[in-house]
């Protein structure tokens, strides 16, 4: 059974710096992964989507790479910013399945 | 700009009570799902539907009813609720099966059995 684990659960970062993301999953026979915007008390909008074949995908202040082989993958946030604070999750998707990790809760201080 | 919408947002009921959450997407999507997040625990699939006319469980399935009524709408019911099912629900839908394409959520259903 995949597991994703997301450390830590909470983190604070002041405004301006870069944000960096784990997200780790136990079988590396994975056929894509997402990382999600979780906003108190909204659901959850895709960042962006990394293909098994991919290394990193890129969407503006954001880059996500991918390393399959150990098992992890960086979100990434260029020059933080308030509005930047929410809950991030990964989640990766293999046997007909997709597993959630269960966030990363991100307060950036103006 | 719909995507997905989900029915009621809140609702509060009591022991053995019944309800139905709706569920529809305007993406043409094939798949649909149904999860539950609670404190703690993640995101954890209940139902699933592959494409019009099929359903599956997933990981707690217990408690619960689907009915993909066409391709648009996926409804979840909890036939006797009980107070384990107070939580915040969460409809997703996807353009591929199996959990392979980028999932759209609705904005969540919250649900407290009293």
């Amino acid at each position: 059974k995949q597991e994703v684990t997301q450390i830590p659960a909470a983190l604070s970062v002041p405004e301006g710096e870069n944000l960096v993301l784990n997200c780790s999953f136990t079988d590396s026979a994975i056929y894509n992964l997402q990382w999600f915007r979780q906003d108190p008390g909204k659901g959850l909008t895709s960042l962006l989507l990394i293909q098994s074949s991919q290394r990193e995908q890129t969407s503006g202040r954001l880059n996500a790479s991918l390393d399959k082989s150990s098992g992890r993958s960086t979100l990434y946030i260029a020059a933080s910013q308030p509005g930047d604070s929410a809950t991030y999750l990964c989640a990766v998707s293999g046997n007909n399945r997709l597993a959630f990790g269960k966030g990363n809760q991100v307060v950036v201080i103006p | 700009n719909a995507g997905v919408t989900q029915t009621p947002k809140f609702q509060v009921l009591k022991t053995g009570q019944s309800m139905t959450l709706q569920c529809a997407q305007d993406m043409n999507h094939n798949s649909m799902y149904w999860y539950r997040q609670d404190p703690g625990m993640g995101l954890r699939l209940i139902y699933y539907s592959a494409s019009e006319g099929t359903t599956d469980k997933g990981e707690v399935p217990n408690g619960y009813n689907v009915s993909r009524l066409n391709k648009r709408e996926f409804s979840l019911r909890l036939e006797s609720a009980a107070p384990s099912q107070t939580s915040v629900y969460f409809c997703a839908s996807s353009a591929q099966t199996g959990g392979t394409g980028e999932l759209f959520f609705g904005e969540g259903s919250r649900l407290t059995v009293l």
